[in-house]
Protein backbone atom coordinates (compact mmCIF):
# COMPACT_ATOMS: atom_id res chain seq x y z
CA UNK A 1 0.00 0.00 0.00
CA UNK A 2 1.57 3.84 -0.37
CA UNK A 3 2.05 5.64 2.37
CA UNK A 4 4.15 7.48 4.43
CA UNK A 5 5.29 7.14 7.97
CA UNK A 6 6.91 9.13 10.32
CA UNK A 7 8.15 7.30 13.29
CA UNK A 8 8.55 9.85 15.89
CA UNK A 9 5.49 12.13 17.76
CA UNK A 10 7.51 14.38 19.11
CA UNK A 11 11.41 15.31 18.90
CA UNK A 12 13.04 17.26 21.35
CA UNK A 13 16.47 19.63 20.70
CA UNK A 14 18.43 22.22 22.14
CA UNK A 15 18.52 25.64 20.65
CA UNK A 16 22.16 25.79 18.44
CA UNK A 17 21.77 21.86 18.14
CA UNK A 18 21.09 19.99 14.91
CA UNK A 19 17.99 18.71 14.27
CA UNK A 20 16.21 15.72 11.94
CA UNK A 21 12.46 14.61 11.41
CA UNK A 22 12.48 11.42 9.92
CA UNK A 23 10.40 10.53 7.17
CA UNK A 24 9.86 7.44 5.19
CA UNK A 25 8.05 6.69 2.28
CA UNK A 26 6.08 3.54 0.36
CA UNK A 27 4.85 4.43 -3.36
CA UNK A 28 4.43 3.18 -6.52
CA UNK A 29 7.02 5.06 -9.69
CA UNK A 30 8.92 7.72 -8.45
CA UNK A 31 8.16 10.10 -5.71
CA UNK A 32 7.10 13.17 -5.00
CA UNK A 33 7.47 14.32 -1.50
CA UNK A 34 7.16 17.31 0.65
CA UNK A 35 7.71 18.69 3.96
CA UNK A 36 5.29 21.29 5.81
CA UNK A 37 5.32 23.12 8.84
CA UNK A 38 2.09 23.65 11.00
CA UNK A 39 2.32 26.47 13.81
CA UNK A 40 -0.85 26.75 16.05
CA UNK A 41 -3.88 27.80 15.30
CA UNK A 42 -2.59 27.98 11.73
CA UNK A 43 -2.56 26.19 8.36
CA UNK A 44 0.38 24.03 7.00
CA UNK A 45 3.00 25.87 5.29
CA UNK A 46 4.87 24.61 2.58
CA UNK A 47 8.49 24.04 3.10
CA UNK A 48 10.38 22.23 0.82
CA UNK A 49 9.52 19.16 -2.36
CA UNK A 50 11.86 16.52 -3.83
CA UNK A 51 10.14 15.57 -7.52
CA UNK A 52 13.53 14.98 -9.56
CA UNK A 53 17.25 15.78 -9.52
CA UNK A 54 19.80 16.63 -6.64
CA UNK A 55 18.78 14.23 -3.61
CA UNK A 56 19.37 17.24 -1.22
CA UNK A 57 16.71 19.73 -1.80
CA UNK A 58 16.98 23.35 0.76
CA UNK A 59 13.64 24.49 1.72
CA UNK A 60 12.20 27.73 3.63
CA UNK A 61 13.78 29.19 6.90
CA UNK A 62 16.95 27.18 6.38
CA UNK A 63 15.53 23.83 6.11
CA UNK A 64 16.71 21.12 4.22
CA UNK A 65 16.07 17.64 3.43
CA UNK A 66 17.50 14.88 1.52
CA UNK A 67 16.24 12.18 -0.82
CA UNK A 68 17.32 8.16 -0.31
CA UNK A 69 15.90 5.70 -2.85
CA UNK A 70 17.45 2.75 -1.08
CA UNK A 71 15.99 4.16 2.74
CA UNK A 72 13.07 5.13 0.93
CA UNK A 73 12.96 8.10 3.26
CA UNK A 74 12.84 11.87 3.05
CA UNK A 75 14.54 13.45 6.49
CA UNK A 76 13.89 16.97 7.03
CA UNK A 77 16.96 18.14 8.99
CA UNK A 78 18.21 21.96 9.75
CA UNK A 79 22.18 22.26 10.96
CA UNK A 80 21.22 24.99 13.98
CA UNK A 81 17.66 24.75 15.53
CA UNK A 82 15.83 27.80 16.45
CA UNK A 83 13.51 27.91 19.44
CA UNK A 84 11.29 29.59 16.78
CA UNK A 85 11.31 26.16 14.31
CA UNK A 86 9.07 24.39 17.43
CA UNK A 87 5.99 23.24 15.50
CA UNK A 88 4.02 19.89 14.27
CA UNK A 89 6.09 19.04 11.04
CA UNK A 90 3.98 16.92 8.32
CA UNK A 91 5.84 15.14 5.37
CA UNK A 92 3.74 14.05 2.78
CA UNK A 93 3.88 12.27 -0.81
CA UNK A 94 1.97 12.32 -3.70
CA UNK A 95 0.29 9.18 -4.71
CA UNK A 96 -1.92 8.06 -7.09
CA UNK A 97 -5.25 6.12 -6.34
CA UNK A 98 -8.08 5.51 -7.79
CA UNK A 99 -6.75 6.73 -11.32
CA UNK A 100 -6.45 10.33 -9.39
CA UNK A 101 -3.64 12.17 -7.89
CA UNK A 102 -3.52 12.72 -4.09
CA UNK A 103 -1.47 14.09 -1.63
CA UNK A 104 -1.43 12.31 1.27
CA UNK A 105 0.09 13.58 4.70
CA UNK A 106 1.66 11.51 7.68
CA UNK A 107 0.48 11.79 10.87
CA UNK A 108 3.03 14.55 11.90
CA UNK A 109 6.52 15.21 13.87
CA UNK A 110 6.06 17.66 16.75
CA UNK A 111 9.22 19.47 17.10
CA UNK A 112 10.05 21.14 20.47
CA UNK A 113 12.92 23.40 20.41
CA UNK A 114 14.60 24.22 24.08
CA UNK A 115 16.56 27.22 24.85
CA UNK B 1 -1.61 38.17 -1.80
CA UNK B 2 -4.26 37.77 1.04
CA UNK B 3 -3.71 33.97 0.86
CA UNK B 4 -6.47 31.64 0.95
CA UNK B 5 -9.52 33.04 3.19
CA UNK B 6 -11.38 30.65 5.59
CA UNK B 7 -14.36 32.06 7.19
CA UNK B 8 -15.93 31.29 10.22
CA UNK B 9 -12.51 30.88 11.93
CA UNK B 10 -14.97 28.82 14.52
CA UNK B 11 -18.31 27.49 14.48
CA UNK B 12 -19.88 26.03 16.90
CA UNK B 13 -23.35 24.24 16.56
CA UNK B 14 -26.06 21.84 17.78
CA UNK B 15 -26.13 18.64 16.68
CA UNK B 16 -28.16 18.01 13.62
CA UNK B 17 -28.05 21.62 12.03
CA UNK B 18 -26.60 22.17 8.89
CA UNK B 19 -23.35 23.83 8.74
CA UNK B 20 -21.59 25.72 5.86
CA UNK B 21 -17.51 26.49 5.23
CA UNK B 22 -16.76 29.24 3.07
CA UNK B 23 -13.82 29.14 1.13
CA UNK B 24 -11.62 31.79 -1.00
CA UNK B 25 -8.30 30.67 -3.01
CA UNK B 26 -5.66 32.38 -4.25
CA UNK B 27 -6.39 34.31 -6.87
CA UNK B 28 -5.43 32.44 -10.44
CA UNK B 29 -4.88 29.29 -8.39
CA UNK B 30 -6.96 26.30 -10.28
CA UNK B 31 -6.93 23.89 -7.74
CA UNK B 32 -8.58 23.82 -4.47
CA UNK B 33 -8.98 20.90 -1.81
CA UNK B 34 -10.83 21.10 1.82
CA UNK B 35 -9.26 18.77 4.51
CA UNK B 36 -10.24 17.87 7.85
CA UNK B 37 -7.82 17.28 10.66
CA UNK B 38 -8.68 15.55 13.69
CA UNK B 39 -5.80 14.28 16.42
CA UNK B 40 -7.07 10.50 16.08
CA UNK B 41 -6.86 10.51 11.94
CA UNK B 42 -4.68 13.25 11.35
CA UNK B 43 -4.78 15.00 7.62
CA UNK B 44 -7.67 13.60 5.40
CA UNK B 45 -8.27 14.88 1.72
CA UNK B 46 -12.25 15.15 1.82
CA UNK B 47 -12.64 16.57 -2.30
CA UNK B 48 -10.76 18.31 -4.92
CA UNK B 49 -11.67 20.52 -7.48
CA UNK B 50 -9.65 21.78 -10.94
CA UNK B 51 -10.84 24.36 -12.63
CA UNK B 52 -13.94 24.48 -10.35
CA UNK B 53 -14.81 21.14 -11.20
CA UNK B 54 -14.89 18.08 -8.50
CA UNK B 55 -12.42 15.54 -9.50
CA UNK B 56 -12.47 13.40 -6.64
CA UNK B 57 -14.72 13.43 -4.09
CA UNK B 58 -14.02 9.89 -2.76
CA UNK B 59 -12.89 11.18 0.98
CA UNK B 60 -15.86 12.77 1.49
CA UNK B 61 -16.70 10.84 4.61
CA UNK B 62 -21.14 10.69 4.15
CA UNK B 63 -23.35 11.89 2.57
CA UNK B 64 -24.27 14.48 4.75
CA UNK B 65 -21.01 15.97 3.32
CA UNK B 66 -21.27 18.00 0.04
CA UNK B 67 -18.97 20.66 -1.44
CA UNK B 68 -19.32 23.41 -4.32
CA UNK B 69 -17.31 25.71 -6.63
CA UNK B 70 -19.35 27.86 -8.25
CA UNK B 71 -16.76 29.90 -9.88
CA UNK B 72 -13.12 30.38 -9.57
CA UNK B 73 -13.08 32.75 -6.03
CA UNK B 74 -15.57 30.32 -4.01
CA UNK B 75 -16.16 27.15 -2.65
CA UNK B 76 -17.88 25.96 0.50
CA UNK B 77 -18.40 22.76 2.27
CA UNK B 78 -21.54 21.85 3.78
CA UNK B 79 -22.63 19.25 6.51
CA UNK B 80 -26.03 18.63 6.58
CA UNK B 81 -27.07 17.74 9.59
CA UNK B 82 -23.82 17.61 11.66
CA UNK B 83 -23.18 15.17 14.53
CA UNK B 84 -20.37 15.38 17.16
CA UNK B 85 -18.28 13.09 14.95
CA UNK B 86 -17.91 15.67 12.43
CA UNK B 87 -15.91 17.93 15.20
CA UNK B 88 -12.69 18.75 13.18
CA UNK B 89 -10.32 21.29 12.10
CA UNK B 90 -11.26 22.07 8.39
CA UNK B 91 -9.16 23.10 5.99
CA UNK B 92 -8.93 24.31 2.26
CA UNK B 93 -6.15 24.64 0.31
CA UNK B 94 -5.24 25.88 -3.15
CA UNK B 95 -2.58 25.51 -5.47
CA UNK B 96 -1.81 26.46 -9.14
CA UNK B 97 -1.98 23.35 -10.66
CA UNK B 98 -3.24 19.46 -9.45
CA UNK B 99 -0.12 17.35 -10.81
CA UNK B 100 1.37 18.52 -6.83
CA UNK B 101 3.88 19.69 -8.59
CA UNK B 102 3.23 23.21 -6.73
CA UNK B 103 3.06 23.56 -3.68
CA UNK B 104 -0.94 23.55 -2.10
CA UNK B 105 -1.27 26.99 0.41
CA UNK B 106 -3.80 26.23 2.95
CA UNK B 107 -6.24 28.80 4.85
CA UNK B 108 -6.18 28.98 8.62
CA UNK B 109 -8.46 26.91 8.90
CA UNK B 110 -12.30 26.58 10.72
CA UNK B 111 -12.70 24.73 13.74
CA UNK B 112 -15.98 22.69 13.90
CA UNK B 113 -17.60 21.74 17.50
CA UNK B 114 -20.87 19.99 17.31
CA UNK B 115 -22.30 19.35 20.59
Amino acid sequence: AQSVAQPEDQVNVAEGNPLTVKCTYSVSGNPYLFWYVQYPNRGLQFLLKYITGDNLVKGSYGFEAEFNKSQTSFHLKKPSALVSDSALYFCAVRVLSGGYNKLIFGAGTRLAVHP
Amino acid sequence: DAGVIQSPRHEVTEMGQEVTLRCKPISGHNSLFWYRQTMMRGLELLIYFNNNVPIDDSGMPEDRFSAKMPNASFSTLKIQPSEPRDSAVYFCASSLRSSYNSPLHFGNGTRLTVT
